[in-house]
């Protein structure tokens, strides 16, 4: 049981380039999400799936998409990558029950993302 | 929106004092209010959290309180230790909904440099 696995850890790009981050969990859980963190301004959420089929917006979703095709993968892209996006991106799915009005959220090791 | 703000925004104690961090949230629809421990280069990890329905819960030397009239929350870490040295961050997690989907949307604070020198 690996929990939630984010490839890759590190990448350096240009800017205008594209590239794809994967996020892949084996807990069965519903729900995943995109956070970037930067300093001092905690975790922002991109972009987030409520389940296999679905996206949905964050709160800073410009610059980016996300596809669900399986319900374990959560990808997100970068089409046209900026200076402003150099970040550290966090993947993190959870499982909430129907009658529970809350959750608990499991994160990847991280992506250290640098746009040149 | 909800809005969680944090402080203080970094905190140095000495090994065997306390340390308390504190949590505002805006929204009062918030619900579940985890608190997650991130070592350098490492990923958040949950370490506690309380739901609205309770004043307060412990788990051996951390402890949580809320207020939901002030809407406030706090973490209490008692006889702490340099391996409590991390960043700390709360959250405030609101019922929403999507595509006809419930689930719970977490906003987190800024995050709380903790320092404990032995």
């Amino acid at each position: 049981n690996a929990g939630v696995t984010q490839t890759p850890k590190f990448r350096v790009l240009k800017t205008g380039q594209s590239m794809t981050l994967l996020c892949a969990q084996d807990m069965n859980h519903e729900y995943m999400y995109w956070y970037r963190q930067d300093p001092g301004m905690g975790l922002r959420l991109i972009h987030y799936s409520v389940g296999e089929g679905t996206t949905a917006k964050g709160e800073v979703p410009d610059g980016y998409n996300v596809s669900r095709l399986k319900k374990q993968n959560f990808l997100l892209g970068l089409e046209s990558a900026a200076p402003s996006q150099t970040s550290v991106y966090f993947c993190a799915s959870s499982y909430s029950p129907l009658d529970s009005f809350g959750f608990k959220a499991f994160f990847g090791q991280g992506t250290r993302l640098t746009v040149v | 929106g909800e809005n969680v703000e944090q402080h203080p925004s970094t905190l140095s104690v000495q090994e065997g004092d306390s340390a308390v961090i504190k949590c505002t949230y805006s929204d009062s629809a918030s619900n579940y209010f985890p608190w997650y421990k991130q070592e350098l280069g490492k990923r958040p990890q949950l370490i506690i959290d309380i739901r609205s329905n309770v004043g307060e819960k412990k788990d051996q030397r951390i402890a949580v309180t809320l207020n939901k009239t002030a809407k406030h929350f706090s973490l209490h870490i008692t006889e702490t230790q340099p391996e409590d040295s991390a960043v700390y961050f709360c959250a405030a997690s609101i019922r929403a909904n999507a595509g006809g989907t419930s689930y719970g949307k977490l906003t987190f604070g800024q995050g709380t440099i903790l320092t404990v020198h032995p």
